[in-house]
């Protein structure tokens, strides 16, 4: 299957701070990628689509300003978390598809701000 | 609304057969997919239904009823590794993932 390759898979950061988080798919034009958090023993939370060459969209409840994305390539998307805060520590997912049908995922980015 | 369900947690012994289940309701419907998640990892695909029946892959199978909302994974000869979290997800109208919470499989000796 297609490979999406996410980094970092764990970073620690002071609050205040801002994280950028790369996702980049490996062997297929990504047009289209996903952003998802995912909090303990809880279901994947789309926050954002990410659309090559356009602005993201967000879904509701997702501040745009903190949650900066940009999908400059057909092979990269990042999220940067701007200022982050204690609650801002989850695991974050980036995913895509290729066609309508199987998500290839990256390897997910545990974040933590301390 | 839109609204996927699916057990917090199930437990198995190893070697026996455990059937995963879930129903769903949500604005249209494109497919309905079975991910594996071990704890601090991100998911990987088991498997993808659009059509009604049965789709077996080695020791996972996996069912969908359009009609009923409802789908099931079922996990054969069951190993240790398989202890994880199994999130069913589906397709919508849009193309968009709706998300199950998953189930907990806790697999013992």
């Amino acid at each position: 299957g297609a490979v999406v390759s996410q980094h970092p898979s764990r970073v620690i950061c002071k609050s205040g701070t801002s994280v950028k988080i790369e996702c980049r798919s490996l062997d297929f034009q990504a047009t289209t990628m996903f952003w998802y958090r995912q909090f303990p023993k809880k279901s994947l939370m789309l926050m954002a689509t990410s659309n090559e060459g356009s602005k993201a969209t967000y879904e509701q409840g997702v501040e745009k300003d903190k949650f900066l994305i940009n999908h400059a390539s057909l092979t990269l998307s990042t999220l940067t978390v701007t200022s982050a805060h204690p609650e801002d520590s989850s695991f974050y997912i980036c995913s895509s598809r290729q066609g309508d049908t199987e998500a290839f995922f990256g390897q997910g980015t545990r974040l933590t701000v301390v | 609304g839109q609204n996927i369900d699916q057990p917090t947690e199930m437990t198995a012994t190893e070697g026996a057969i455990v059937q995963i289940n879930c129903t769903y309701q949500t604005s249209g419907f494109n497919g309905l997919f079975w991910y594996q998640q071990h704890a601090g990892e991100a998911p990987t695909f088991l498997s993808y239904n659009v059509l009604d029946g049965l789709e077996e892959k080695g020791r996972f199978s996996s069912f969908l009823s359009r009609s009923k909302g409802y789908s099931y994974l079922l996990l054969k000869e069951l190993q240790m590794k398989d202890s994880a979290s199994y999130l069913c997800a589906t397709m919508d109208s849009n193309y968009q993932l709706i998300w199950g919470a998953g189930t907990k499989l806790i697999i013992k000796p």
